[in-house]
C-alpha cells in the first residue's frame, strides 16, 4: 500500500523559512516524480512543485521559483521542500503527491498533508 | 496565462448520471494534457479517481469514467449516489514539468 506521510508544517513569520518532509512507503519511491501540492482555505489544489524520478529535473510555480526548492533522497524513500522567504500568501495544507511515472504523468497518490501557516 | 476552466456548480438526482468537464480558456484539452480528475470531500485529501484521460485509479468504481468530449475532458458519473457529493477538481499537464488545477466542481447530489 503506498503511503506518504507529510511533516514539517506549522506557524512560521513572513520572511522565514519552513523544511517539508514526506516519507514515501509502499512503492519504489526511486522510480517515480514527486510533487508537491497545496491547497489555501477555501479553495482547490495549486501544484508548486515536481521532481523527477532520479531528481535531475525539478519543476516550480512561478509564485515560488527562487524561494522554494524541492529534493529527494531515493534511498531513504525521502522528498523534502525547503521554503524560504516565506509570505501570507503561501498559507496552506501541503500534500505531497505522487506521480503514476514520470513528471508527465498525472499524481495518482496524495499523502494527508501538512499545515503551513504565515502570519505575524 | 491559460486557464483551467470547469462548472463551479453541478446537480444530480440520485440514480442519475452527471458529466463535468474541464477546459482551456484558449485552446482544446486533448490525451496530451493527460487530463486527471480528484475527488475530495471537506477534511480530506484528494482522492485520485481517474488519471491520463480514463485510467481509473486502484478502488475507484466503475461508475466513474473519464474521456475527451469535444474539446474537453470529462469525468461522468453513472448511477450517482449520496457520497458522490463532492469537490471535483481536474488537472492538465501544460508542458515542462507544469500541472495546472482547475477551480472544482461542487457536485451536489439531491
Amino acid at each position: 500500500e503506498v503511503q506518504l506521510l507529510e511533516s514539517g508544517g506549522g506557524l512560521v513569520q513572513p520572511g522565514g523559512s519552513l523544511r517539508l518532509s514526506c516519507a514515501a512507503s509502499g512503492f519504489n519511491f526511486g522510480s517515480y516524480a514527486m510533487s508537491w501540492v497545496r491547497q489555501a482555505p477555501g479553495r482547490g489544489p495549486e501544484w508548486v512543485s515536481s521532481i523527477d524520478a532520479s531528481g535531475g529535473g525539478r519543476y516550480y510555480i512561478d509564485s515560488v521559483k527562487g524561494r522554494f526548492t524541492i529534493s529527494r533522497d531515493n534511498p531513504k524513500s525521502a522528498l523534502s521542500l525547503q521554503m524560504n522567504s516565506l509570505r501570507v500568501e503561501d498559507t496552506a495544507l501541503f500534500y505531497c503527491a505522487k506521480h503514476s511515472g514520470t513528471v508527465t504523468r498525472p499524481i495518482d497518490y496524495w499523502g494527508q498533508g501538512t499545515l503551513v501557516t504565515v502570519s505575524s | 496565462q491559460t486557464v483551467v476552466t470547469q462548472e463551479p456548480s453541478f446537480s444530480v438526482s440520485p440514480g442519475g448520471t452527471v458529466t463535468l468537464t474541464c477546459g482551456l480558456s484558449s485552446g482544446s484539452v486533448s490525451t496530451n494534457y493527460y487530463p486527471s480528475w480528484y475527488q475530495q470531500t471537506p477534511g480530506q485529501a484528494p482522492r485520485t479517481l481517474i488519471y491520463s484521460t480514463n485510467t481509473r485509479s486502484s478502488g475507484v468504481p466503475d461508475r466513474f469514467s473519464g474521456s475527451i468530449l469535444g474539446n474537453k475532458a470529462a469525468l461522468t458519473i453513472t448511477g450517482a449516489q449520496a457520497d458522490d457529493e463532492s469537490d471535483y477538481y481536474c488537472v492538465l499537464y501544460m508542458g515542462s514539468g507544469i500541472w495546472v488545477f482547475g477551480g472544482g466542481t461542487k457536485l451536489t447530489v439531491l
